[in-house]
C-alpha cells in the first residue's frame, strides 16, 4: 500500500473559479477525513466519511464546499467560487475503525493559492 | 467537546539536548491522544498515540509521551534531539472509543541548533 495520495500537490487559481481535489485513502481504511490547515495553525476538521456516507460536517464547511466519496473509496473536495480566504493546505486522512489500529494516516496535502 | 492547548509555540534547543513539548487537553469524556510531526510542505506523520493501558507511550524516532489524567496532559519528550528533529509538532485529541474526529492544537515549532 502506498499510503494516502492527494492530487494535485499544488493548485493556483483565480478568485471565483471552481477547484476540485482528489484523495485516495489506504484501501483497508473505511474512514476518510478532510482537514484544512492555514499558516501557523493546526489542521481544522472539515468533514468525514465512513464508507460512502458523509457523517459529519464542520461549520467551517460553507455552502461553497462539497465533498463526495461515491463508492466508499476515493473522495473529492470541491470549492466553488473560490475566495482568497480559501488559500490553505487541504489535508486528507484515512483511518480504520478497529481500536487496535486506530489512528489517522495523512496524505501530503494539496496547497491551494487563490489569487 | 474536546480541546487541546500546546503551551509553547516555539522551542529552540541545541543538538543532543533533551526536549519536552507540552500539551494539555480538556474533555469531559475518555479520550485518545496523539502526537504528529509535520516537516515543511508535507502532511502529518504519526509519532505516537495513547488509546489505553500504560500511561508511558513510546513512538518513532526516539520520542515518548506520558498520559497524565489528573493533570490532563500528554507531554512529548526526547532525551537527545538531532538536527533532523527540526519540524512542527502537533498534539491531538479525539473522543475515546474510535468516535469523533481529531482536534488539533496549534502546534509547536521545534528548532534544533548545532
Amino acid at each position: 500500500d502506498t499510503g494516502v495520495s492527494q492530487d494535485p500537490r499544488h493548485k493556483i487559481t483565480k478568485r471565483g473559479q471552481n477547484v476540485t481535489f482528489r484523495c485516495d485513502p489506504i484501501s483497508e481504511h473505511n474512514r476518510l477525513y478532510w482537514y484544512r490547515q492555514t499558516l501557523g495553525q493546526g489542521p481544522e476538521f472539515l468533514t468525514y466519511f465512513q464508507n460512502e456516507a458523509q457523517l459529519e460536517k464542520s461549520r467551517l464547511l460553507s455552502d461553497r464546499f462539497s465533498a463526495e466519496r461515491p463508492k466508499g473509496s476515493f473522495s473529492t473536495l470541491e470549492i466553488q467560487r473560490t475566495e482568497q480566504g480559501d488559500s490553505a493546505m487541504y489535508l486528507c486522512a484515512s483511518s480504520p475503525t478497529n481500536r487496535e489500529n486506530y489512528g489517522y494516516t495523512f496524505g501530503s496535502g494539496t496547497r491551494l493559492t487563490v489569487v | 467537546a474536546q480541546s487541546v492547548t500546546q503551551l509553547d509555540s516555539q522551542v529552540p534547543v541545541f543538538e543532543e539536548a533533551p526536549v519536552e513539548l507540552r500539551c494539555n487537553y480538556s474533555s469531559s469524556v475518555s479520550v485518545y491522544l496523539f502526537w504528529y510531526v509535520q516537516y515543511p510542505n508535507q502532511g502529518l506523520q504519526l509519532l505516537l498515540k495513547y488509546l489505553s493501558g500504560s500511561t508511558l507511550v513510546k513512538g518513532i524516532n526516539g520520542f515518548e509521551a506520558e498520559f497524565n489524567k489528573s493533570q490532563t496532559s500528554f507531554h512529548l519528550r526526547k532525551p537527545s534531539v538531532h538536527i533532523s528533529d527540526t519540524a512542527e509538532y502537533f498534539c491531538a485529541v479525539s473522543r475515546g472509543g474510535s468516535q469523533g474526529n481529531l482536534i488539533f492544537g496549534k502546534g509547536t515549532k521545534l528548532s534544533v541548533k548545532p
